[in-house]
């Protein structure tokens, strides 16, 4: 699976949007892009995947360029709840060798949104 | 529907002791695996399940064994726990149909806290 490249860390008003890049740059054509979170002491939290095209859920928008070497995070209105390190993952989707569907967690991005 | 939940919620054990923790879900997914989280870091793999009866291998298997012996449940042991093994341990499953990635959502549970001393 691909590495990924996040900042450690980041600030955002609350009410404002909050743009989490993700760097991927040997990402292969067949591996997706996976966002999770993981709110202090909890498990971690599922958020969008996507492979080339731009997703959007009710949580938050996936913006992936069109070389695929990076992709951003959209939360649109963020609020205190949101605060949480947001984790970027590579990978192929029903990989079921070696590691089976693992996702391989790096350090993430503290987003910390402030009032 | 409780989703993913792990029990205990918090342990402590002295060095050498053996424990069980429970992971156990309500979707009738096929897989499940267990990671640890340690300070600072991202999760790592311990063991997986593709199926009721099956394990195998993650990253850092050793000091570990697991079981799933019932669809809904994997249980992770500590033989004899060292306190390298202090950590936060998370359980996850996920339901993967070939060709639809959104059904390969890994759900996690809340996590046990385990303390050895």
């Amino acid at each position: 699976d691909a590495k990924t490249t996040q900042p450690p860390s980041m600030d955002c008003a609350e009410g404002r949007a909050a743009n989490l890049p993700c760097n991927h740059s040997t990402i292969s054509g067949n591996e997706y892009v996976y966002w999770y979170r993981q709110i202090h002491s909890q498990g971690p939290q599922y958020i969008i995947h996507g492979l080339k095209n731009n997703e959007t859920n009710e949580m938050a928008s996936l913006i992936i360029t069109e070389d695929r070497k990076s992709s951003t995070l959209i939360l649109p209105h963020a609020t205190l709840r949101d605060t949480a390190v947001y984790y970027c993952i590579v990978r192929v989707a029903n990989k079921v060798t070696g590691g089976g569907n693992k996702l391989t967690f790096g350090t993430g991005t503290q987003l910390k949104v402030e009032l | 529907n409780a989703g993913v939940t792990q029990t205990p919620k918090f342990r402590v054990l002295k060095t050498g002791q053996s424990m069980t923790l429970l992971c156990a879900q309500d979707m009738n997914h096929e897989y499940m695996y267990w990671y640890r989280q340690d300070p600072g870091m991202g999760l790592r793999l311990i063991h997986y399940s593709v199926g009721e009866g099956t394990t195998a291998k993650g990253e850092v298997p050793d000091g570990y064994n697991v079981s799933r012996l019932k669809k809904q449940n994997f249980l992770l042991g500590l033989e004899s726990a060292a306190p390298s093994q202090t950590s936060v341990y998370f359980c996850a499953s996920s339901y993967p149909l070939p060709g639809l990635a959104t059904e390969d959502t890994q759900y996690f549970g809340p996590g046990t806290r385990l303390t050895v001393l």
